[in-house]
């Protein structure tokens, strides 16, 4: 089974839904992150935390906002979806525990987001 | 400003050569280096890192080599297989300052041909 899985893998919604992507994850580190992938360009962080009760904004967290449920759940939401929200997201985990690789960071599936 | 830049958006090469990927930064608080793998449809795979106080890595076929004067990290694979076809990523983070984000260069499409 896959350490790091994201639901939806794939969505087509139209401008002004409100529409959240899910990340669990079984691998029990404490570190999560969300990126976006357009095509052509590298991964761009939107926001990531570090545990539950720590949310912070990457590079391009406008129009997005995200929720860390428990240690192994972490949801993006974009309450109000326009087409330059089309885009691969990528949900990641890293390993902050003593000796733990925290510059490692593994990475789901990934869900292909369409805005019409 | 792109602070990881990978200059080569495509590489061909033949089945058994080497194959050289290379990855430029400009952010001198970059300490810690890694390379990803993503094939069509899944997520980035973690490859292979290096620490800036190393100036190689070796795993298996996979070696990276970092030269911290010029700013500039390579990926060779060597013998090169047609699996190892796919996009890869170079991605650096400034762990000594506290940072644990990664920031990613835009990829190198490699393919390899039988």
């Amino acid at each position: 089974d896959a350490d790091v899985t994201q639901t939806p893998r794939n969505r087509i919604t139209k401008t002004g839904k409100r529409i959240m992507l899910e990340c669990s994850q079984t691998k029990g580190h404490d570190r999560m992150y969300w990126y976006r992938q357009d095509p052509g360009l590298g991964l761009q962080l939107i926001y990531y935390s570090f545990d539950v009760k720590d949310i912070n904004k990457g590079e391009i967290s406008d129009g997005y906002s995200v929720s860390r449920q428990a240690q192994a759940k972490f949801s993006l939401s974009l309450e109000s979806a326009i087409p330059n929200q089309t885009a691969l997201y990528f949900c990641a985990t890293s390993d902050a525990s003593p000796g733990g690789k925290t510059d490692t960071q593994y990475f789901g599936p990934g869900t292909r987001l369409t805005v019409l | 400003d792109q602070q990881v830049k990978q200059n080569s958006p495509s590489l061909s090469v033949q089945e058994g050569r080497i194959s050289i990927l290379n990855c430029d930064y400009t952010n001198s608080m970059f300490d810690y280096f890694l390379w990803y793998k993503k094939y069509p449809a899944e997520g980035p795979t973690f490859l292979i890192s290096i620490s800036s106080i190393k100036d190689k890595n070796e795993d298996g076929r996979f070696t990276v080599f970092l030269n911290k004067s010029a700013k500039h990290l390579s990926l060779h694979i060597v013998p090169s297989q047609p699996g190892d076809s796919a996009v890869y990523f170079c991605a650096a983070s400034a762990s000594g300052a506290g940072s644990y984000q990664l920031t990613f260069g835009k990829g190198t499409k490699l393919s390899v041909i039988p």
